[in-house]
Parts: structure tokens; sequence; C-alpha cells
């Protein structure tokens, strides 16, 4: 099976503009969640969603948004950029929604880099 | 919440045995613990999961004594490709993966 990908791998934006991110999960995996990774921060997690609606959410911002497709492909949205925002962002899928054993298989992140 | 503490870097030589160590002293009843392993710009790649006793695949062991409150990742024989960071996890309630700060591992020749 292919794994999770994700495009682009690598985005430069100003601030204040908006980006879209998009997550192919592995072929039957339903859930996907979105990660944001900084030097300072670590792993944070964004939100879930599973079957087209969101199940868990972080503490993020409003500018932070997603969604989820029919074939489960998501895309993660942010607004009016900060300098903050420079990260890698991961996407991960999981075969169902998530419970306290399900492994999530993470994709290759894209690189955000806000000037 | 669940929340778990390692130890933030550890040096080991090729060939020897690693043991990293994680404290999750408010884990609860449900919660089992899962150890990722990530290399630099990639994404975590799942290691092994257990919920009590000792686990073992073909590249790690766990081990969990009774009370749960921590567990110890075991890396037999490491190489240099083991160099990454291994974060070890406690899904909270909803389940959301918090992770924490990792274990930066390297491996020297």
């Amino acid at each position: 099976k292919a794994g999770v990908t994700q495009t682009p791998r690598y985005l430069i934006k100003t601030r204040g503009q908006q980006v879209t991110l998009s997550c192919s999960p592995i072929s039957g995996h339903r859930s996907v969640s979105w990660y944001q990774q900084t030097p300072g921060q670590g792993l944070q997690f964004l939100f879930e969603y599973f079957s087209e609606t969101q199940r868990n959410k972080g503490n993020f911002p409003g500018r932070f948004s997603g969604r989820q497709f029919s074939n489960s492909r998501s895309e993660m949205n942010v607004s009016t950029l900060e300098l903050g925002d420079s990260a890698l962002y991961l996407c991960a899928s999981s075969p169902r929604e998530l419970g306290t054993t399900d492994t999530q298989y993470f994709g290759p992140g894209t690189r955000l880099t806000v000037l | 919440l669940a929340k778990t503490t390692q130890p933030i870097s550890m040096d080991s030589y090729e060939g020897q045995e690693v043991n990293i160590t994680c404290s999750h002293n408010n884990i609860a009843t449900n919660d089992y613990i899962t150890w990722y392993q990530q290399f630099p710009s990639q994404g975590p790649r799942f290691i092994i999961q257990g919920y009590k006793t000792k686990v073992t695949n073909e590249v790690a062991s766990l081990f969990i004594p009774a009370d749960r409150k921590s567990s110890t990742l075991s890396l037999p024989r490491v190489s240099l490709s083991d160099t990454a960071v291994y974060y070890c996890l406690v899904y909270n309630q909803g389940g959301k993966l918090i992770f924490g700060q990792g274990t930066e591992l390297s491996v020297k020749p």
C-alpha cells in the first residue's frame, strides 16, 4: 500500500497570506489528523477528522482550519499567516476513529516557511 | 491529562543495547503506552505498543512494570541508523496523540 502523501513538500509564504496543505491518507484509512512541529514547541496536535467530521481539536487559533472529503483526503488551511506559523506540518492517518490503541501512520510533512 | 517525561538526550555506541525510560505517573486504566521514532524532516514512525509486562517485536522490546507508571523501550544492538528522536506517548482521553519532548538518541561508531 502507498503511504500517506502530503503536498506540497515545501512552501514559502509571506505574512498575511493564506495557505492550503493537502494530505492523502493510506487507502482504506478514514481518520486523518494534523500536527504542527516546531523546534520550540515540539509536536502539537491540531485536529482529527473522521468521516468528514472534525472529532478532536487542539489548542490552536481559529486561523487554523481543516476539512475532510468523502474519499478521506484532507486539507488544512492557515489564514493570515504569521512568522510563528513556520513549521513542519504533519498529517497522519489511521484505519478508524482514534482510540487508545490505534496506530497512526505519518506522512513526510510539509515544510512551511513564512517570511 | 496523561503526561510523559523522558530524558532529553542519550548517547550510545554501535552494537550496544539502549534503554530509554519514560515516566507516566497519571496513566489511565485504559491507556496503552506507545513509542514512535522520528528521523529529521520525516514524520514519526510507530515502533511498539504495550499495556503491561513485556512486548517484543522485530525492532524493539517494551517493558512495563505492574504499576504502569513507567515504561522502558529497549533497542538491542543499535546501529548508526538508529540515531533519531524517540517519543513515548500515552493517549489522552479522546484519542489525541500528545507528544512529549522526546529523547534524542545519538549512536556513535
